[in-house]
């Protein structure tokens, strides 16, 4: 099956910039998705892209090379709020999203 | 307002028990899917359907079930089969299984076994 990786944590100031990589197996994926998982609650949308660049909402942005097989998502002006789980899920034909184990973000004053 | 509710959000049981966790959606999605989440790990797909009265197997359906009866409706029973129950489950819908669409997901349920 599709293996995706991404690290496992991460640690940024408040304030600064910070970019969670995705990397995938090139072949099955239409497009890539970015969910936020705060601590014991459900995983909400971030975003998803489908073509190669970058798509930015707000202060968050989010990244897809299909040919290199690699996304990020990038996060700027940080928050404490922002302190969550990143994961990053793609779609492949007409089977369940395939999800990565998620990239654990703190953030610290 | 549309959504997907699970109940209830902590349930405890004794070990040995068959438990039954609830996951309605409102939003007419036809795919419906159920994960694990254990502490610092990623979603494991449990059971999915794509369809009413149809559903697969996921990553590690062994010692639970699932039934697919009603287009909202897609309980998943944890049996006493189950080694390790104790978990966050999730449940999740979305239009339909293939290519663009979001998926949302239910508050979780989390089982304590005692």
């Amino acid at each position: 099956g599709q293996n995706i990786d991404q690290p496992t944590e991460m640690t940024a100031t408040e304030g600064a910039i910070v970019q969670i990589n995705c990397t995938y197996q090139t072949s099955g994926f239409n497009g890539l998705f970015w969910y936020q998982q705060h601590a014991g609650e459900a995983p909400t949308f971030l975003s998803y892209n489908v073509l190669d660049g970058l798509e930015e909402k707000g202060r968050f942005s989010s990244f897809l090379s299909r040919s290199k097989g690699y996304s990020y998502l990038l996060l700027k002006e940080l928050q404490m709020k922002d302190s969550a789980s990143y994961l990053c899920a793609g779609p492949s034909g007409n089977t369940p999203l395939v999800f990565g184990k998620g990239t654990r973000l703190s953030v610290i004053a | 307002d549309g959504g997907i509710t699970q109940s209830p959000k902590y349930l405890f049981r004794k070990e040995g028990q068959n438990v039954t966790l609830s996951c309605e959606q409102n939003l007419n999605h036809d795919a419906m899917y159920w994960y694990r989440q254990d502490p610092g790990q990623g979603l494991r797909l449990i059971y999915y359907s794509q369809i009413v009265n149809d559903f697969q197997k996921g990553d590690i359906a062994e010692g639970y079930s699932v039934s697919r009866e009603k287009k909202e409706s897609f309980p998943l029973t944890v049996t006493s089969a189950q080694k390790n129950p104790t978990a966050f489950y999730l449940c999740a819908s979305r239009v339909s299984s293939g290519g663009y669409n979001e998926q949302f997901f239910g508050p979780g349920t989390r089982l304590t076994v005692l």
